[in-house]
């Protein structure tokens, strides 16, 4: 069964980096995934695709303090140079025969 | 630029029926599948529905199967939800989603409208 694991929080300081984790479930580590940005009051915002390989494709817009890469069945989301304005929840998404969604990671910048 | 922008929402009774609509701009509508996806209060993402470009394949949730419906209207741009049955469980708001890759109905969302919310409350 496809599933996506995520941490239910994370947390780092103002202007520091936070590096977010998605694991695939066994036997689905050469999918993609996509991130998402969901602030509060707003709707969710593409953030980039992941590929196996490390490669990603991002969003319209997204700044370059977002990146992704990977390393097995870890898909990552790193934010660099934190601000205020990141505090949001992140969700990874992917597919099969089925849109599936990780459960979220709450990020709080401190 | 993208716009999907979701209508509909309000507070309905337990057992009656709602329907979102979705209007969509900015791109070319009918070589898009769509989804439905919403959030529960405290809870993550969830997916409901998917047509495709073409109207011709849906998909639900099993949370949601036979009591919800989605249809689109390419003519239109538009993309609607009818919900019957509704449940206390069904409470979130809705967001529409535009899928990024042209003729897929399986694949990553490169938008996503700002919601409407959707109570079910006696």
């Amino acid at each position: 069964q496809l599933v996506l694991t995520q941490s239910p929080s994370a947390s780092a300081s103002l202007g520091a980096s936070v590096k977010l984790t998605c694991s695939l479930s066994s036997g689905h580590s050469t999918y993609a995934i996509a991130w998402h940005q969901h602030q509060p009051e707003k709707g969710p915002r593409y953030l980039m695709m992941v590929y196996s390989d490390g490669s990603h494709m991002k969003g319209d817009g997204i700044p370059d303090r977002f990146s992704g890469s990977s390393s097995g069945a870890e898909r990552y989301l790193t934010i660099s140079s934190l601000q205020s304005a990141d505090e949001a929840d992140y969700y990874c998404q992917t597919w099969g025969t089925g849109m599936v969604f990780g459960g979220g990671t709450k990020l709080t910048v401190l | 630029q993208v716009q999907l922008v979701e209508s509909g929402g309000g507070v309905v009774q337990p057992g009656r029926s709602l329907r979102l609509a979705c209007a969509a701009s900015g791109f070319t509508f009918s070589r898009y599948g769509m989804h439905w996806v919403r959030k529960a209060p405290g809870k993550g993402l969830e997916w409901v529905a998917v047509m495709s470009y073409d109207g011709g394949e849906k998909y639900y949730a099993d949370s949601v199967r036979g009591r919800f419906t989605i249809s689109r209207d390419n003519s239109k741009n538009t993309l609607d939800l009818q919900m019957n049955s509704l449940r206390a469980e069904d409470t979130a708001v809705y967001y529409c989603a535009k899928v990024g890759e042209q003729y897929s109905r399986w694949a990553y969302f490169d938008y996503w409208g700002q919601g409407t919310l959707v109570t079910v409350s006696s």
